[in-house]
């Protein structure tokens, strides 16, 4: 079975620019979620997809962050403008019922 | 807002050597996720603990659940350069609907 797929693998930007991750889960898993690593912390839900309708976006800085999930399979984050304070490993999981989540590689983003 | 601990935040230990690592909160949890993290990709489930007072053993990791069910540990044995890693526990907030990762505790194990 094939896992979670996250491109890029790693993205160096300068402040003000924009950049979008793409995430494509294992196929028939429902729920997708976005994390957000700090280096030294875990893991930070930033926002997850249950299809294609959003059931938590509670932490996502909604001024510079969006993310979607068209036809309920792959999605993408995108950050715009980028600050520094975004440097961060953006993880994507996915799950089917009940709860078990099985993680991408991460997206290694620089901000410079 | 619930909140995950760990403790220690880094561990540094000779191949061979036993070691527990702890996850605390201050909140009940229906249940608690083990996860290992290493370099360059993304967290793998070791196992998840949802009963009290249970005892799960896999190979040469042992987690426990508290009783209170608001904290767990997990013991390595006989630890491997290969279990070197970031150790995260995490668990389903009130809603029961997203997880709640603790900081991690970084394990490094020396030849």
């Amino acid at each position: 079975e094939a896992g979670v797929a996250q491109s890029p693998r790693y993205k160096i930007i300068e402040k003000r620019q924009s950049v979008a991750f793409w995430c494509n889960p294992i196929s028939g898993h429902a729920t997708l979620y976005w994390y957000q690593q700090i280096l030294g912390q875990g893991p930070k839900l930033l926002i997850q997809f249950q299809n294609n309708g959003v059931v938590d976006d509670s932490q996502l800085p909604k001024d510079r962050f969006s993310a979607e999930r068209l036809k309920g399979v792959d999605s993408t984050l995108k950050i715009q403008p980028a600050k520094l304070e975004d440097s961060a490993v953006y993880l994507c999981a996915s799950s089917p019922p009940p709860r078990e989540q099985f993680f991408g590689p991460g997206t290694r983003l620089t901000v410079l | 807002t619930q909140l995950l601990e760990q403790s220690p935040q880094f561990l540094s230990i000779q191949e061979g050597e036993n070691l527990t690592v702890y996850c605390n909160s201050s909140s009940v949890f229906s249940s608690l996720q083990w996860y290992r993290q290493e370099p360059g990709e993304g967290p793998v489930l070791l196992v998840t603990v949802v009963t009290g007072g249970e005892v799960k053993k896999l190979k040469r990791l042992t987690f426990q659940f508290g009783d209170a069910r608001k904290d767990s540990s997990l013991h390595i044995t006989a630890a491997q350069p290969g279990d070197t890693g970031l150790y995260l526990c995490a668990g389903p907030d009130n809603y029961g609907q997203n997880f709640v990762f603790g900081p991690g505790t970084r394990l490094s194990v020396l030849p």
